[in-house]
């Protein structure tokens, strides 16, 4: 498609449930990053992805999330036992990739997913 | 490791006065910068980007921003402003190499609009 889609548009969990968070990135695009807003203002990267391959995942808290990038699937964000900390909105973004002068490397996001852990 | 300092939490301007948002950023290298906008319960939306060249970048709604190397800066300017430009504005470095993609974002900059 021509934007990036994400679901659910909220999503609420007990504390220690599951949430998974789903992401489809621009038709052709074959980076997508998640990142996490929290506080309403700070964004922190979580990892990103090469087609389905993990290209950085730095920014990931690995004890309770995961994700995967799978062929013909959207991709993924899973928070396995959520905490509250762990309430904010997850945006993912997608770009065609690195470029000789960057112009294939802007972001698009998506809309978010916004998470409420109780 | 690139940082953003976006100064003005909040900046209030009257509908068709000129706006001016300050970024400064860190990044040892020639950066990748960009302008978002975010409004209320929204995804953000491209402004516009610096890659190379023409200092002076244009972008959609009227808005342009000047990259300055000697101050690091990349301030986000619109002659005119309307109140549908309320929102919240976020400059961002990116980075190459094996960083590629891993945008930094600043604190975010609350632009209210006064008829």
């Amino acid at each position: 498609g021509e934007e990036v889609a994400q679901t659910p548009k909220h999503l609420v969990r007990g504390e220690g449930q599951k949430a998974k968070l789903y992401c489809a990135p621009i038709k052709g695009h074959s980076y997508v990053f998640w990142y996490q807003q929290v506080l309403k203002n700070e964004f922190k990267f979580l990892i990103s992805f090469q087609n389905e391959n993990v290209f950085d995942e730095t920014g990931m808290p690995k004890e309770r999330f995961s994700a995967k990038c799978l062929p013909n699937s959207p991709c993924s964000l899973e928070i396995q036992a959520t905490k509250l900390e762990d309430s904010a909105v997850y945006f993912c973004a997608s770009s065609q990739g690195p470029s000789t002068g960057g112009h294939r490397e802007t972001q698009y996001f998506g809309p978010g997913t916004r998470l409420l852990v109780l | 490791a690139q940082s953003v300092t976006q100064p003005d939490i909040h900046i209030t301007v009257s509908e068709g006065a000129s706006l001016e948002l300050r970024c400064n950023y860190s990044y040892g290298a020639t950066p990748y910068l960009f302008w978002y906008v975010q409004s209320p319960g929204q995804g953000l939306q491209l402004l516009l980007k610096y890659f190379s060249g023409d200092t002076l970048v244009q972008g959609i709604k009227g808005f342009e921003a000047e990259f300055k190397r000697s101050q690091s800066s990349f301030n986000l300017r619109k002659p005119s402003v309307h109140w549908s430009d309320a929102a919240e504005y976020f400059c961002a470095v990116g980075a190459g190499g094996t960083s590629y993609g891993k945008l930094t974002f600043g604190q975010g900059t609350i632009l209210t609009v006064h008829p």
